[in-house]
């Protein structure tokens, strides 16, 4: 079946360094991409998204880039801060009308541990 | 406007026992569902739905039932629970109506279930 999947598990980067989490998905078909970020105790929070027919776009500190060629996402954070250490998770979801609408699929997660 | 509540936080049951787990969201979205987290993974769908009186499975379903008899509410049902079913439950809910595009999910605060 269909997968959403991420290259690292764990990310670990300085305080005020650019960090970069990445993301592969398989189902072509999807085209709609999100990033949430959880801290430990919480649930999911969303932080960006982004449509199949953009390759980029930017928020607060955070750029979604988009590769379809390759089906690769990557979220882009910018100056971290300690306070953006949690998981991360992106979740794809299948076009309306066909069978899988409404069946949002996550990845595995990243951990991102920011230094001080 | 509390967002996506879920009752209990925590709970502890006993092979064989049944309990409902409460979602309720005051934002009168259209669509709801239903994730189980175990560590190191992502989010799996456990079922949802596109409006009151619809319901759908997702991707580990089997034995868990839902109800949607409001727009408000989503209650997950453990009918004999079993130590597999041991996990953190997040009910989620979106503004998109059937006919629309599933956009960004609300997340509640967790359940932690732990079956013994």
């Amino acid at each position: 079946g269909e997968s959403v999947g991420l290259h690292l598990p764990t990310l670990s980067v300085q305080e005020g360094d650019n960090s970069i989490i990445n993301c592969a998905y398989s189902n072509s078909a999807s085209d709609y991409f999100i990033w949430y970020k959880q801290e430990s105790g919480k649930g999911p929070q969303f932080i960006i998204d982004i449509r199949s027919n953009m390759d980029k776009r930017q928020g607060q500190r955070v750029t979604v880039l988009l590769n379809k060629t390759v089906k690769h996402l990557s979220l882009q954070i910018a100056a971290t801060q300690p306070g953006d250490s949690a998981v991360y998770f992106c979740a794809e979801t299948p076009p309306f009308g066909g069978t899988s609408y409404g069946k949002l699929t996550f990845g595995q997660g990243t951990i991102l541990t920011v230094h001080p | 406007n509390a967002g996506v509540t879920q009752t209990p936080k925590f709970q502890v049951l006993k092979t064989g026992q049944s309990m409902t787990l409460q979602c309720a969201q005051d934002m009168n979205h259209e669509y709801m569902s239903w994730y189980r987290q175990d560590p190191g993974m992502g989010l799996r769908l456990i079922h949802y739905s596109v409006g009151a009186g619809i319901t759908d499975q997702g991707e580990v379903p089997n034995g868990y039932n839902v109800s949607r008899s409001t727009t408000e509410d989503f209650p997950l049902r453990l009918l004999s629970a079993a130590p597999s079913q041991t996990s953190v439950y997040f009910c989620a809910s979106s503004p998109q109506n059937r006919g629309h595009l599933l956009e960004k999910l609300f997340f509640g605060s967790g359940t932690q279930l732990s079956v013994l």
